[in-house]
């Protein structure tokens, strides 16, 4: 069945690095790609997406590029904050239906 | 315009014995989405409504596991008797019919003793 494995965290940054989290999925059709992101004591909030290949999702200097030759997702970001810790959760929606898959999420902090 | 609103946030209960959340989704949502979300794990879909009808409740342990949607607005899960193993945070999520976004509530942290 359709999958998403995305890397392990916690990952831990200093403010204004580079961040990087992979996401690899596994499914049949041409799924449509999300990240998710939940902050401390919020529910899970849409970050970006992308529906096909090729696509760039974008948001709040996030950027994600749909690969369908690696079967890959992976969330950028040039230079985070430290409002930007949170967990990050990659998902999949299959064709045909609504139905969306997560992955376990990777859980961000920053530090000043 | 108000999001999606769970209650309770908490609830701690003994094994075997009741337990029910509320979920109240965005107006005009038709869809409706109940999540299950172990520590340290993503959300998993226990059951999926359009309007008051549940179209996709194959990893709804019907044993013990109820949902309702009445009127096609509200919704309620219930677990009775509950496990152990049914601690989790139970997350409802509502969207436009036909679109993929989910909006979610903040949850409801189930923890079983």
């Amino acid at each position: 069945g359709d999958s998403v494995t995305q890397m392990e965290g916690p990952v831990t940054l200093s403010e204004e690095a580079f961040l990087t989290i992979n996401c690899t999925y596994t499914a049949t059709g041409y799924p449509s790609l999300f990240w998710y992101v939940q902050y401390p004591g919020e529910g899970l909030q849409l970050l970006l997406k992308a529906t096909k290949a090729d696509d760039k999702g974008s948001n709040k200097g996030f950027e994600a590029t749909y690969r369908k030759e690696t079967t890959s997702f992976h969330l950028e970001k040039g230079s985070v904050q430290v409002s930007d810790s949170a967990v990050y959760f990659c998902a999949l929606s299959g064709t045909g239906g609504f139905k969306t898959i997560f992955g376990a999420g990777t859980r961000l902090f920053v530090k000043a | 315009e108000a999001g999606v609103v769970q209650s309770p946030r908490y609830k701690i209960i003994e094994k075997k014995q009741p337990v029910a959340f509320w979920c109240n989704p965005i107006s005009g949502h038709n869809t409706l989405y109940w999540y299950r979300q172990n520590l340290g794990q993503g959300p998993e879909l226990l059951i999926r409504y359009e309007n008051e009808e549940a179209v996709d409740d194959s990893q709804l342990p019907k044993d013990r596991f109820s949902a309702e949607r009445l009127k096609g607005v509200d919704s309620t899960l219930k677990i009775q008797p509950a496990e152990l193993g049914d601690s989790a945070v139970y997350l409802c999520a509502s969207s436009f019919q036909g679109t993929e976004k989910l909006f979610f509530g903040s949850g409801t942290q189930l923890s079983v003793l």
